[in-house]
């Protein structure tokens, strides 16, 4: 399977500031998508990451929020923007080929914690 | 909507004895579940999945899963447990490609695996 890494790893932000996740995969794939696990929950999807055009956002998260980017097919970035206390969590970047059958692979995410 | 259920928060095993985490699923139309293992610090690493065929499914690390349509379950089994086994473990379920597919995955709550000496 793909090979998938997240920078940073961890983080500790101040309130009210922004931070970028990167994802990179060590091949092309077809989707990517962001999820974000809050302590002690289990995964949510943000948005599927989609190449070329703006990603698809769950109900609930909007972009002006958690703006995305997905400029090539091994890349994409999620910014966590005016950060609050309520946003620490680890957040995950999955990716999947194109049959349908195929599972989703993760990342090993990056836990933020909000001052 | 789809949804998961895993019923316990917490399973405690002793090493050498068989293990079941549980795991309950609601989906329209035929499912495609998996179950995935998440380490202290480290993201979900895929362990097994069904699509069809054999309701018994083999992974990695020894784990098996079977399927059963009847009860809407896909329980997570392994015959002896190790304790490098213990860690949280997830059920998710999406539709499959022939009752409208999508690539959204639920996720059950987890469940967390003790193994004691």
């Amino acid at each position: 399977s793909a090979v998938i890494s997240q920078k940073p790893s961890r983080d500790i932000c101040q309130r009210g500031t922004s931070l970028t996740i990167q994802c990179q995969v060590d091949s092309q794939v077809t989707m990517m998508f962001w999820y974000r696990q809050q302590p002690g929950q289990s995964l949510t999807l943000i948005a599927t990451a989609n190449q070329g055009s703006e990603a698809t956002y769950e109900s609930g998260f909007v972009i002006d929020k958690f703006p995305i980017s997905r400029p090539n097919l091994t890349f994409s970035t999620l910014t966590v923007s005016n950060m609050s206390p309520e946003d620490s969590s680890i957040y995950l970047c999955s990716v999947k080929g194109t049959e349908s059958n195929q599972p989703q692979h993760f990342g090993d995410g990056t836990r933020l914690s909000i001052l | 909507a789809q949804s998961v259920a895993q019923p316990e928060d917490q399973v405690n095993v002793a090493e050498g004895n068989p293990l079941t985490v549980k795991c309950t699923y609601s989906v329209s139309g035929n499912p495609y579940l998996f179950w995935y293992v998440q380490y202290p610090n480290r993201g979900l690493q895929f362990l097994l999945k069904y699509i069809t065929g054999d309701n018994l499914v083999k992974g990695s690390y020894g784990f098996e899963a079977e399927f059963n349509k009847s009860q809407t379950s896909f329980h997570l089994k392994k015959p002896s447990a190790l304790v490098s086994d213990s860690a949280l473990y997830f059920c998710a379920v999406r539709p499959s490609i022939l009752t409208g597919g999508g690539n959204k995955l639920t996720f059950g709550t987890g469940t967390q695996l003790k193994v004691e000496l």
